[in-house]
């Protein structure tokens, strides 16, 4: 499975477009690029995955780069409730999706 | 649509005394995983289940930590005995996990996690 690396934390004030990059230089063919968020004492949750290109839903978009050996979460016009920490996963189907947690990204969004 | 349970929210134990989670996942999903995630890291993968199989248990300390999966419903994580390290959150999460490959057939849903605090 590839790594993946991501900043640690990243500060940020309401209503600006907050972008995390996330650099997976092993990805493999296969492999398809996910984000999840984490609120404290909750679960992760998915926000959006993507293999290429560009993808958009209702709360961020994901971009990928050619060589997808890196890709970018954006969070248009954060608010407070969008800090929490957010992660990059780089996994594929093989008997099963797999996929490994990183450390992720710690998201502060200030008044 | 019901999300996954998880029993109990809270643990406390002693070193050495054993301890079992339960997880009940969303009806219809073929893969079931538990993590561990200590204060301040990502979730880390103990095991996988695809249905009743186990896809993947690299990560599970198989000395103290057992899981099963009957039926290929809910699910069990027990540790025996316990060690001050295993102190953590205890997540399980649930997939639809069948081809082809798209959110909604990957998208992991998490319960809500067993705090477990070992003394």
């Amino acid at each position: 499975l590839a790594k993946t690396t991501q900043p640690i934390s990243m500060d940020s004030y309401e209503g600006q477009e907050v972008n995390i990059t996330c650099s997976h230089n092993n990805i493999a063919t296969n492999d398809y690029i996910t984000w999840y968020q984490q609120f404290p004492s909750q679960g992760p949750r998915f926000i959006i995955q993507g293999y290429k290109t560009k993808v958009t839903n209702e709360v961020a978009s994901l971009f990928i780069p050619a060589d997808r050996k890196s890709s970018t979460l954006s969070l248009p016009r954060v608010s407070l409730s969008d800090t929490a920490v957010y992660y990059c996963l780089v996994g594929g189907y093989t008997g099963g999706f797999k996929t490994i947690f990183g450390a992720g990204t710690r998201l502060f969004v200030k008044a | 649509e019901a999300g996954v349970a998880q029993s109990p929210r809270y643990k406390i134990i002693e070193k050495r005394q054993s301890v079992a989670f339960w997880c009940n996942p969303i009806s219809g999903h073929a893969t079931l995983y538990w993590y561990q995630q200590i204060l301040g890291q990502g979730p880390k993968l103990l095991i996988q289940f695809q249905n009743n199989g186990v896809v993947d248990d690299s990560q599970l300390p198989k000395d103290r930590f057992s899981a099963e999966r009957l039926k290929g419903v809910d699910s069990t994580l027990k540790i025996q005995p316990a060690k001050l390290e295993d102190s953590a959150v205890y997540l399980c999460a649930s997939s639809l996990g069948k081809r082809p490959i798209d959110r909604g057939h990957n998208e992991q849903f998490f319960g809500p996690g067993t705090r477990l605090t070992v003394l």
